[in-house]
């Protein structure tokens, strides 16, 4: 069983570049969610997808976009990447489960660390 | 706003010795209330919640968190820490009636043998 895996692991990118950064769960899991972390600042929430087709905001979107196809896979895109999106992003997926999703826990993949010159 | 205040960046505490991690959340209700634990170059793993009932929650390492409405607080303890216990704590609240997290900064715990 594989859990969240993230794709790549190291990324060096220019300004200006664009990238997807992959995530796969093989868990069936509805909620999935990506995260940046920075020195200081602990996790802040970017986007989430409650299911297939689905997806919204969280506390830092700007400058990110996602799409969520497939159950399995939840992609996050620089459009046009910026130095100030430099960090470690974690993707995280759990079960919806019934009620609130934070009955269930999240899942974590290893992260991706993203350097923009 | 809602936020996390971990007040504590860094923490070094002697093998053996007791720990006490603190956390303070600014919500207007009770949130859903996690630990996790960080690392070196690896995800978050949870350590513990709690959603409503008794107030102490037992987790996974020997951790045991306290949840104090009054302080609006949710401190992680444990006994006697291990070497192994080096690592990063995070501590976050889930937003009822949204599907958000929000974590607090982190408290980088340093052991010495």
């Amino acid at each position: 069983n594989a859990g969240v895996t993230q794709t790549p692991k190291f990324q060096v990118l220019k300004t200006g570049q664009s990238m997807t950064l992959q995530c796969a769960q093989d868990m069936n899991h509805e909620y999935m969610s990506w995260y940046r972390q920075d020195p200081g600042m602990g996790l802040r929430l970017i986007h989430y997808s409650v299911g297939a087709g689905i997806t919204d905001q969280g506390e830092v979107p700007n400058g990110y976009n996602v799409s969520r196809s497939t159950t399995e896979d939840f992609p996050l895109r620089l459009l046009s990447a910026a130095p100030s999106q430099t960090s470690v992003y974690f993707c995280a997926s759990s079960p919806r489960g019934q009620g609130d999703v934070f009955n269930q826990p999240q899942h974590f993949g290893d992260g991706t660390r993203l350097s923009i010159l | 706003a809602q936020s996390v205040t971990q007040p504590d960046i860094h923490i070094t505490v002697s093998e053996g010795a007791s720990l006490e991690l603190r956390c303070n959340y600014s919500y207007g209700a009770t949130p859903y209330l996690f630990w996790y634990v960080q690392s070196p170059g690896q995800g978050l793993q949870l350590l513990l919640k709690y959603f409503s009932g008794d107030t102490l929650v037992q987790g996974i390492k020997g951790f045991e968190a306290e949840f104090k409405r009054s302080q609006s607080s949710f401190n992680l303890r444990k006994p006697s820490v291990h070497w192994s216990d080096a690592a990063e704590y995070f501590c976050a609240v889930g937003l009822p009636g949204t599907y958000k997290y929000i974590f607090g900064t982190g408290t980088r715990l340093k052991v010495l043998a």
